[in-house]
């Protein structure tokens, strides 16, 4: 199995829901990404977990809140989102973080109303 | 790791024409990968170059690296509409893989 599965595909919320955002791997990769897209944009890093544990939060609003609960899972817990958070939310993988290649997932669209 | 910047930003084709994109960088690096996204989707790693190596390729893409210019570039030959996507460059520098893209080059292959 050589994928990166994200649910949901799409999501909608208001400014006062929280939601949250799954990443699963079974590569047996140890290191793991969180990248926030918006439109025409390139992808920006938001979180890097490294063996579980999280190794890089790009200066990240603590509304958004990343998880890692074991080797395969990644969540990215959102709470009290502006409207300026909507974006696609793509997660990656690697075997582990000086590994050379990031594996993507197809990505969260995610617009806040 | 450093962003790399893509050049140019935009590129029109038609298909079976060669496609051309450059990457440049600012401070020496350990390898320089290509990223391609289609539109909205995930980006799905194309091609590896390392800092010794002067010239890769894989099927239809052909990449260069120029060290002392800091500066690579990706060859899309016989394009085709599928081929149509956003291309990144991804200079690493340390032992870890952390990314940070530029803008992009946003090909686009005229049927």
């Amino acid at each position: 199995d050589t994928e990166v599965t994200q649910t949901p595909k799409h999501l909608v919320m208001g400014m006062t829901n929280k939601k949250s955002l799954k990443c699963e791997q079974h590569m047996g990769h140890r290191a793991m990404y969180w990248y926030k897209q918006k439109a025409k944009k390139p992808p920006e890093l938001m979180f890097v977990y490294s063996y579980e544990k999280l190794s890089i939060n790009e200066s990240v609003p603590s509304r958004f809140s990343p998880e890692c609960p074991n080797s395969s899972l990644l969540n990215l817990h959102l709470h009290a989102l502006q409207p300026e958070d909507s974006a696609l939310y793509l997660c990656a993988s690697s075997q582990v973080r000086e590994a050379e290649t990031q594996y993507f997932g197809p990505g969260t669209r995610l617009l806040v109303l | 790791s450093q962003q790399g910047e893509e050049d140019p930003q935009a590129l029109s084709i038609q298909e079976g024409e060669n496609a051309t994109m450059n990457c440049s960088y600012k401070t020496s690096i350990n390898n320089l990968q290509w990223y391609r996204q289609n539109s909205g989707r995930g980006l799905v790693h194309l091609i590896l170059i390392r800092s010794n190596e002067r010239e890769k390729h894989s099927g239809r893409l052909r990449v260069t690296l120029d060290t002392s210019k800091k500066s690579s570039s990706l060859l899309i030959t016989a394009s085709r509409a599928a081929d149509t996507a956003s291309y990144f460059c991804a200079p690493l520098t340390h032992n870890n893989n952390d990314m940070r893209f530029g803008a992009g080059t946003r090909l686009t292959v005229k049927p």
